[in-house]
């Protein structure tokens, strides 16, 4: 079975903080993709990755970046925290269909 | 804006009944994919329909797909107190470099003993 694991399920951090959350898949899947899950609005894509260090930008990459340093690994970065990027934030991995989802980090920026 | 928007936004069954949830679409596809979500997991795919095929079985899952109507249904027969869960279409736009997949809101299925 795939495994997509998310480093941390629950997470707090302060406004104008940096904050990474990390992404490891066992499948070497080519790609790998960042959503953010709000009430209401479903998963929106943040940024994906199609191979190492290649990147794209999703639907709302406004104040994210990522890293693909290696091909398991996908990391996603807010460079300055702010109170509405508390969300739940889902990390996936895929060949091609469909995707593997990790169980998710809840983030809270105070 | 989103490109599936399912219907209806909560359902609550008894065990045994059968649950249809809607997902209709904007813009056309190459497929059509629905996930589950249990509270406070990611989420699990459950089953593909390509934009040629009309319906899929999967145990107790059906699908179908109207793509002149742009609109699919899930339907889970037979449902079970494990079936409780968020459902999501998700309709698949393939932009050369990775498939992407785009959700709609989900339907929250509540099914009671």
């Amino acid at each position: 079975d795939v495994k997509v694991t998310q480093s941390s399920r629950y997470l707090v951090k302060r406004t104008g903080e940096k904050v990474f959350l990390e992404c490891v898949q066992d499948m070497d899947h080519e790609n790998m993709f960042w959503y953010r899950q709000d009430p209401g609005l479903g998963l929106r894509l943040i940024y994906f990755s199609y191979d190492v260090k290649m990147k794209e930008k999703g639907d709302i990459p406004e104040g994210y970046s990522v890293s693909r340093e290696k091909k398991e690994r996908f990391s996603l970065i807010l460079e300055s925290a702010s109170t509405n990027q508390t969300s739940m934030y889902l990390c996936a991995s895929s060949f091609a269909q469909p995707q593997h989802f990790g169980d998710g980090t809840r983030l809270s920026i105070l | 804006s989103q490109q599936g928007e399912e219907d209806p936004q909560a359902l609550s069954i008894q065990e045994g009944e059968n649950a249809t949830m809607n997902c209709s679409y904007k813009t056309s596809i190459n497929n059509l994919q629905w996930y589950r979500q249990n509270s406070g997991r990611g989420l699990v795919h459950l089953i593909l329909i390509r934009s040629n095929e009309r319906e899929k079985h999967s145990g107790r899952l059906r699908v179908t797909l109207d793509t002149s109507k742009k609109s699919s249904s899930l339907l889970i027969t037979a449902s079970r107190a494990a079936d409780t869960a968020s459902y999501f279409c998700a309709t698949v736009r393939n932009t050369g470099t990775a498939s992407k997949l785009t959700f709609g809101t989900g339907t929250r299925l509540q099914v009671t003993l």
